[in-house]
């Protein structure tokens, strides 16, 4: 089945610091990939995506990037505030039309004041 | 989001019991998903639905069955439960609207505990 590896696993920086959290995927068929946030005891809400047809796409202070030769996407947060601390999954949608998602295992950033 | 409700928020249960726990929605999704939270294991997929008439494994379905009772209904039932079923479960609904892509939505999530 489809495999997303997620690094790194946590992720301390200094407010004001720059973040980025990596995703490598296995099935080059895949298309979609969603990156979510999950603050503590809150529910994973979608942040950014980016479709296969797009290398780069940004919203404000965060931005992904996609390397469909090397599969893999990153996740880019610029000028940290500690409102960024939170668990961050990314995700793509694997072989098929049905874009069921496949999840890594999470990244739990701390962005220190 | 308030559109994807999850109920209970908490439970806990002895070995053995069976339990079910219930989402709805307001979206008017067709879509409907059960996942799993355990730390460091990410959002794990036990069961998916793409409309009524649908089911489908996730990832991890042993132990676990659904019933999509309509549209907006979707329950998760653990016939047997045991300590390892321990876990933040959540229901997710999406539509893959427009060029394709599946947002989710997530409801709060039901803390389970298995003693």
């Amino acid at each position: 089945g489809e495999n997303v590896e997620q690094h790194p696993s946590t992720l301390s920086v200094q407010e004001g610091d720059s973040a980025v959290i990596k995703c490598t995927y296995s099935d080059s068929a895949s298309n979609y990939f969603p990156w979510y946030k999950q603050e503590l005891g809150k529910r994973p809400q979608l942040i950014i995506d980016i479709r296969s047809n797009v290398g780069e796409k940004k919203d404000q202070r965060i931005a992904v990037t996609l390397n469909k030769t090397a599969k893999h996407f990153s996740l880019h947060i610029t000028e940290t505030q500690p409102e960024d601390s939170a668990v961050y999954f990314c995700a793509d949608t694997g072989r098929g039309s049905n874009y069921k998602l496949t999840f890594g295992k999470g990244t739990l950033l701390t962005v220190n004041p | 989001d308030a559109d994807v409700t999850q109920t209970p928020r908490n439970r806990i249960t002895k070995t053995g019991k069976r339990i079910m726990l219930e989402c709805s929605q307001t979206k008017g999704h067709d879509r409907m998903y059960w996942y799993r939270q355990d730390p460091g294991l990410g959002l794990r997929l036990i069961y998916y639905s793409f409309d009524v008439k649908d089911i489908n494994k996730g990832e991890i379905s042993d132990g676990y069955s659904v019933s999509r009772q309509a549209q907006a209904k979707f329950s998760l039932s653990l016939e047997s439960a045991i300590p390892n079923q321990t876990a933040l479960y959540f229901c997710a609904t999406s539509d893959p609207g427009h060029g394709g892509g599946n947002i989710q939505y997530f409801g709060a999530g039901t803390r389970l505990s298995v003693l």
